[in-house]
């Protein structure tokens, strides 16, 4: 079963506005990392920001914010700012664990984002 | 100074064919991974392996096999190939496997086009 879930396949964004990208996760794991991917037309994955179940305050990293909402099992990234090199796809992904023998991560299936000038 | 180097970024090759990829890390890493990204830029698991310990996501064919020389290297090989293997992909690695805070930090892939 699916456990992580990105309900928007496109986004678009005017430059300079901000912008949230939907992901959702089910698990029953009380112990698990939250984390997003950005995917440029060039292929390289890059790791934005991470999120872990015990934190208390939400993760940010410069222009990118996680909206982590523990009992909706959500983890929406927010972009402030948007820059035209901001286009690309975007992956929520997680780990869980520690004590599962295979805590692998595992991926939505992305979205795309595109800025427009 | 790349942290996680895979080789080639392009192969081209033909069905019925045996190819390598190779992937190598110099984060001191403990646990390497193949993913597979299809068409549709979905993402799965194929592999991981740490201290030895192979683990296989149960859907890939056995015409894959990862080899491993040392903790720094996770080479995939294919026999066989087929158009449906027509795929990009990725070598990542992470600190120990258990450590589900760790992310993952990928190489820049390679795309395997099957003719």
């Amino acid at each position: 079963a699916q456990k992580i879930t990105q309900t928007q396949p496109g986004m678009f964004v005017q430059e300079k506005e901000a912008v949230t990208l939907d992901c959702t996760y089910d698990t029953s794991d009380p112990s698990y990392g939250l984390f997003w991917y950005k995917q440029p037309s060039s292929g390289e994955m890059i790791f934005l920001i991470y999120q872990g179940s015990y934190d208390q305050q939400n993760a940010t990293e410069g222009r990118y914010s996680l909206n982590f909402q523990k009992a909706r099992k959500s983890a929406n990234l927010v972009i402030s700012a948007s820059q035209l090199g901001d286009s690309a796809m975007y992956f929520c992904a997680m780990r869980e664990g520690p004590y599962l023998s295979n805590n692998d991560m595992r991926f939505g299936a992305g979205t795309r984002l595109t800025v427009k000038p | 100074d790349t942290a996680v180097s895979q080789t080639p970024k392009y192969l081209v090759t033909q069905m019925g064919n045996d190819k390598s990829i190779k992937c190598e890390q110099n984060l001191g890493h403990d646990t390497m991974y193949w993913y597979k990204q299809d068409s549709k830029k979905f993402l799965k698991i194929m592999f991981s392996y740490n201290n030895k310990e192979l683990i296989i996501n149960e859907t890939v064919p056995n015409r894959f096999s990862p080899k491993s020389p040392d903790k720094a290297h996770l080479n995939l090989h294919i026999n066989s190939l087929e158009l449906g293997d027509s795929a990009v992909y990725f070598c990542a690695s992470s600190q120990v496997r258990q450590d589900y805070n760790s992310p993952l930090h990928f190489g820049n892939g390679t795309r395997l086009t099957v003719t």
